[in-house]
């Protein structure tokens, strides 16, 4: 079956410092990739996603692609900010038909001014 | 924006009792989501509702667990009979369906935790 696996966190950065969360997945076929963010007392919120080998999701100045030979899709961010401090997951969603996503563990990052 | 609201945000019961978690999705919508999350641990997929009927249902969503759209607007999710290992946070989303670039995008809501004491 499908299935994501993260780094586990927390991650803690200080505030400008250069981002990466890894996520590795293990899926039949082409899945669509997602990552979510969840900010205290807030619910899941779409953050990117990609749909192909080779596409690039970004949005906020994060960045991930999907990488097909080695299963990937690690998030980037170049300048973390204080108000980048939420909880990431990675999800995928397979090619067979099948709506519900795949998530993984979640990675708790800790930015600090 | 458009939001799924969650209520309640926290319930604590005992061993046995019935729980109904409530979700509004977003009102344009045509697919429902429930899943869950034990602390520390993924977010589990549960059960998939379109057209007033399951669609799809993981391994986790036995005979314990119902869902409804009882009045066209709320989305429940119903455990018959509260286990310990019940205590989770429990998402609701909601989605169109497919987006032009082919993915099932979720808008999820803020979450409701349940604690079985």
């Amino acid at each position: 079956g499908n299935s994501v696996t993260q780094m586990e966190g927390p991650v803690t950065l200080s505030e400008e410092a250069f981002l990466t969360i890894n996520c590795t997945y293990t899926a039949t076929g082409y899945p669509s990739l997602f990552w979510y963010v969840q900010y205290p007392g807030e619910g899941l919120q779409l953050l990117l996603k990609a749909t192909k080998a080779d596409d690039k999701g970004s949005n906020k100045g994060f960045e991930a692609t999907y990488r097909k030979e080695t299963t990937s899709f690690h998030l980037e961010k170049g300048s973390v900010q204080v108000s980048d401090s939420a909880v990431y997951f990675c999800a995928l969603k397979g090619d067979t038909g099948r709506r519900a996503l795949t998530f993984g563990s979640g990675t708790r990052l800790q930015v600090q001014p | 924006e458009p939001e799924v609201t969650q209520t309640p945000s926290h319930q604590v019961t005992q061993m046995g009792q019935e729980v109904i978690l409530r979700c509004v999705p977003i009102s344009n919508h045509l697919y429902f989501y429930w899943y869950r999350q034990i602390l520390g641990q993924k977010v589990e997929f549960l059960v998939s509702f379109y057209n007033n009927e399951i669609s799809e249902k993981s391994e986790i969503f036995d005979d314990q667990f119902s869902v409804e759209r009882p009045d066209g607007s709320n989305f429940t999710l119903k455990i018959r009979s509260t286990k310990l290992e019940d205590s989770a946070m429990y998402f609701c989303a909601s989605s169109a369906g497919t987006g032009p670039s082919g993915a099932n995008v979720l808008t999820f809501g803020a979450g409701s935790r349940l604690t079985v004491l």
